[in-house]
């Protein structure tokens, strides 16, 4: 198995809503990422956990929670989302190999925020 | 500090001509560097990579880019563009963090 997979593909909530966001992979990959990408923006890193303890927040907005239940899964916990929150976010985790780190993606969560 | 710099936004070509997609970077590590596509509405699919084995490096779709540490370049080439390879291209450098650094992205645009 050499795929990260993310549920649900597509996601529309009001800005009072409470949703999460699945992200799950099967390769022992240790390192997994959220990114949140805009149209033909590159991704912008939100977290990143190593070995299931978060190691990078980027200084996201609270209303955005994740959770790594185990070395397989991420979670995305959003609540009282705003309208510019809309974009793909984008499931990744990577493979350390020598030293270096390849990653492997999902395809995103098309998310839109009413 | 690391950076990426992918010189163009959008490179027009017509179906059939080659294609050059130009990515430079900057670092004091030995890199990794990668190049992704991304269609519309879609996930990042890694197209090829290089990890300081051999310095051309032949990747899925035809494509193929030659690490040039002297120039210290990474551009992706393809000798005939097809209408399905219209997509963004990312250059992504790995300088042995496991925190990669993104170029702004490419658009491949192609002409029949």
């Amino acid at each position: 198995d050499t795929e990260v997979t993310q549920t649900p593909k597509h996601l529309v909530m009001g800005m009072t809503n409470k949703k999460s966001l699945k992200c799950e992979q099967h390769m022992g990959h240790r390192a997994m990422y959220w990114y949140k990408q805009k149209a033909k923006k590159p991704p912008e890193l939100m977290f990143v956990y190593s070995y299931e303890k978060l190691s990078i927040n980027e200084s996201v907005p609270s209303r955005f929670s994740p959770e790594c239940p185990n070395s397989s899964l991420l979670n995305l916990h959003l609540h009282a989302l705003q309208p510019e929150d809309s974009a793909l976010y984008l499931c990744a985790s990577s493979l350390e190999r020598g030293g270096q780190y390849e990653q492997y993606f999902g395809p995103g969560t098309r998310l839109t925020v009413t | 500090a690391q950076s990426v710099t992918q010189l163009d936004s959008h490179v027009s070509v017509s179906e059939g001509t080659p294609v050059l997609l130009r990515c430079n970077y900057s670092s004091s590590y030995s890199p990794s560097l990668f190049w992704y596509v991304q269609h519309p509405n879609k996930g990042l699919q890694l197209l090829l990579k290089y990890t300081s084995a051999a310095t051309l490096v032949k990747g899925i779709n035809g494509f193929e880019a030659e690490f040039k540490k002297s120039e210290t370049s990474f551009h992706l080439t393809k000798p005939s563009a097809h209408m399905s390879d219209a997509a963004e291209y990312f250059c992504v450098f790995s300088g042995g963090s496991y925190i990669p650094t993104f170029g702004r992205g490419t658009s491949l645009i192609v002409h029949p």
